[in-house]
């Protein structure tokens, strides 16, 4: 498996300019996760879908940023208009979420996309 | 809201020898803990992780412990190598599946 994929690895624009970065989640996984990582803040979870579902978006920071999963096997997070201030690496992980009762829920997180916003 | 701390933040030790890393949450409702590897520039690799009925796991020269009723976890490595060299990362999964994380401790192992 080729694991979690992420695109672009790096993402330089201007501030107020669109970004758009994405993901594709390990095959049969029915998980996925927006992460944020800064020096400041550490890792935060910015959203996580289930069978494609939006579970909980508490952690997306304003209306600036939106996220969609349109199929299993995809997922967009969306960044308009972006600012300095959104500069980090931003994580995709997906897993397979089953019954409580046999809990696989191991996290398998993507390589990463490091945006910087000038 | 859970919180997560991490002890020490960055720690140096000499090749072979085994150590400790820390990690302590807020909340004891958890499902379960996990601990991540983090190697500068890549993405976290899942190293081991405790179900919350769990005490321990065991990984090669890994072993990580769990007292969900004191909100503590350690990682032990054992004759820890050059190759251990990156941050560790600790977790916890609430009941909504989403995972809080620690800020990390930078491990450097010297040869």
């Amino acid at each position: 498996d080729a694991g979690v994929i992420q695109s672009p690895r790096h993402e330089v624009t201007e501030m107020g300019q669109e970004v758009t970065l994405r993901c594709k989640p390990i095959s049969g996984h029915n998980s996925l996760f927006w992460y944020r990582q800064t020096m400041m803040r550490g890792l935060e979870l910015l959203i996580y879908f289930n069978n494609n579902v939006p579970i909980d978006d508490s952690g997306m920071p304003e209306d600036r940023f939106s996220a969609k999963m349109p199929n299993a096997s995809f997922s967009t997070l969306k960044i308009q208009p972006s600012e300095p201030r959104d500069s980090a690496v931003y994580f995709c992980a997906s897993s397979f979420a089953g019954d409580r009762a046999q809990i696989t829920d191991t996290q398998y997180f993507g390589p990463g996309t490091r945006l910087t916003v000038l | 809201k859970q919180e997560v701390t991490q002890i020490p933040a960055a720690l140096s030790v000499p090749e072979g020898e085994n150590l400790v890393l820390n990690c302590s949450f807020t909340d004891s409702a958890i499902y379960n803990l996990q601990w991540f590897r983090q190697d500068p520039g890549k993405g976290l690799t899942s190293l081991l992780l405790i179900q919350s009925s769990q005490r321990e796991q065991t990984s090669g020269r890994l072993n990580a412990s769990l007292d969900k009723s004191s909100g503590r976890s350690t990682l032990y490595i054992a004759a820890s190598q050059p190759g251990d060299s990156a941050t560790y990362l600790c977790a916890v999964e609430g009941s909504a599946r989403q995972l809080t994380f620690g800020s990390g401790t930078q491990l450097t192992v010297l040869p």
